[in-house]
């Protein structure tokens, strides 16, 4: 069964750091691009950046462009997201998305999501 | 950025009802648009992919039309898991940007 699990959320002050991993299985992960996508409490659903099957390329949201950093390691089958200089709009449920096919954004398979809270 | 709106953002609704929801977008996407179901507390499911193609194991009272700014999504016979909230997201271009969402809820 294909799953995707996050971890790694938490309560953090403002301009604090928090590193999210999603940990896949049952998939070929190193060949299906990833996403982030987070969802701040009783609000929509927010893109935040994506990685490439090789890692070689990324993209971002320019919310958090600067701030936040998407990675992967293919040999642990982990996706990371670390995000530095968190401000409190940054609250939200972060999701990690694996894509369906190729380069194209149709989010098939997501993790349960993890809570990062940005607060003094 | 591609603004996406959607319509209604809430309707009230019985099970057997047939749902129809609207997503517009601010410039033309050609057909790289998808719906999405989160229920209460659970993660987005995907249902309908480049506007009109049905997941696997979704079952075939969801339907999908449109291309270019205009879509459509419909439920023909609302069954009680289906309260829910819906969101349209295009991936024409990055950002890649969701909908607001409509909520369909009991009446």
């Amino acid at each position: 069964e294909m799953q995707l699990l996050e971890s790694g959320g938490g309560l953090v002050q403002p301009g604090g750091s928090l590193r999210l991993s999603c940990a896949a299985s049952g998939f070929t992960f190193n060949t299906y691009a990833m996403a982030w996508v987070r969802q701040a409490p009783g609000k929509g659903l927010e893109w935040v950046s994506e990685i490439s099957a090789t890692g070689d390329k990324t993209h971002y949201a320019d919310s958090v462009k600067g701030r936040f950093t998407i990675s992967r390691d293919n040999s642990k089958s982990t996706m990371y997201l670390q995000m530095n200089s968190l401000r409190v709009e940054d609250t939200a449920v972060y999701y990690c998305a694996k894509y369906f096919f190729g380069v194209y954004a149709i989010f098939d398979l997501w993790g349960q999501g993890t809570l990062v809270t940005v607060s003094s | 950025d591609i603004q996406m709106t959607q319509s209604p953002s809430s309707l009230s609704a019985s099970v057997g009802d047939r749902v129809t929801i609207t997503c517009q977008a601010s410039q033309g996407i050609t057909n790289y648009l998808n719906w999405y179901q989160q229920r209460p507390g659970a993660a987005p499911k995907l249902l309908i992919y480049d506007a009109s193609n049905l997941e696997a194991g979704v079952p075939s009272r969801f339907s999908g039309s449109g291309s270019g700014t205009h879509f459509t999504f419909t439920i023909t016979s609302l069954q009680p898991e289906d309260f829910a909230i819906y969101y349209c997201q295009q991936y024409h271009n990055l950002p890649f940007t969701f909908g607001p969402g409509t909520t369909v809820d009991i009446k």
